[in-house]
C-alpha cells in the first residue's frame, strides 16, 4: 500500500506569493495534519482534518488554511508567503481514532521564500 | 518552559556504546507519547510509541515516567546506522487526537 504522498516535493516562492500544497493520506485513514518543520526544530502543529472538518488548529496566522476532500486528500494554502515561511511541510495520516494519535509522515513538501 | 522539552545535544558515541535520551513534557494529563526518528532532510519516522509499562524493540527500549513527567529512549549497542535525529512527541491532551506536541529533537551521531 501507498504510504502518505505529498506534492510538490520541492519548490521556490517569492515573498508575497501564496502556494498550494497537496496531500493523499494512506488509504483507509480519514484523518490528515500538516505540519511545518523549520531547520533545527521539531514539527509544529498547523492542522487536523477528519471526516473533512477542521478538528484543529495550531498557532498560525490566518494566513494559513487548509481542507479536505470527500476522499480524504488536503491542501494547504499558504497566502502572502514570508521569507519565515520557509520550511518542510509535512502531512501526516492519523491512524484509528481516541488519543493514540499514531502519525505517519509523507515525504514533506520542501517550500522556500525568497 | 517548553511544552515538550528535550536535550538538542549532539550526542556523539563510538559503535557499540549504550546511549540515552530525555523528554519532558509539561501537561500531567498527556495521554499518549512516541519517538520519532528523523534522518537528514527526510520526513521523521514513527520508532517507538511509549507505553506506562515499558516498551522493548530489539535494541530499543521505551520508558515513561509519569510522576516526573517525562519519557526515555534507550539504545543499546550503538550502530552507524543509528546516526539521526530522534524526536520525542507528546499527545498533551484535549480534544484534537491527531495533535502531537513535538520536541526540538537530540542529534545522534555513532562514529566508528
Amino acid at each position: 500500500d501507498a504510504g502518505v504522498t505529498q506534492s510538490p516535493t520541492h519548490l521556490i516562492k517569492t515573498r508575497g506569493q501564496h502556494v498550494t500544497l497537496r496531500c493523499s493520506p494512506i488509504s483507509g485513514h480519514k484523518s490528515v495534519s500538516w505540519y511545518q518543520q523549520v531547520l533545527g526544530q521539531g514539527p509544529q502543529f498547523i492542522f487536523q482534518y477528519y471526516e473533512k472538518e477542521e478538528r484543529g488548529r495550531g498557532n498560525f496566522p490566518d494566513r494559513f488554511s487548509a481542507r479536505q476532500f470527500p476522499n480524504y486528500s488536503s491542501e494547504l494554502n499558504v497566502n502572502a508567503l514570508l521569507l519565515g515561511d520557509s520550511a518542510l511541510y509535512l502531512c501526516a495520516s492519523v491512524r484509528g481514532q481516541g488519543l493514540t494519535g499514531e502519525l505517519f509522515f509523507g515525504e514533506g513538501s520542501r517550500l522556500t521564500v525568497l | 518552559r517548553k511544552e515538550v522539552e528535550q536535550d538538542p545535544g549532539p550526542f556523539n558515541v563510538p559503535e557499540g556504546a549504550t546511549v540515552a535520551f530525555n523528554c519532558t513534557y509539561s501537561n500531567s494529563a498527556s495521554q499518549s507519547f512516541f519517538w520519532y526518528r528523523q534522518d537528514c532532510r527526510k520526513e521523521p519516522k514513527l520508532l517507538m510509541s511509549v507505553y506506562s509499562s515499558g516498551n522493548e524493540d530489539g535494541r530499543f527500549t521505551a520508558q515513561l515516567n509519569r510522576a516526573s513527567q517525562y519519557i526515555s529512549l534507550l539504545i543499546r549497542d550503538s550502530k552507524l546506522s543509528d546516526s539521526a535525529t530522534y524526536l520525542c512527541a507528546v499527545n498533551l491532551g484535549g480534544t484534537s487526537y491527531g495533535k502531537l506536541t513535538f520536541g526540538q529533537g537530540t542529534i545522534l551521531t555513532v562514529h566508528p
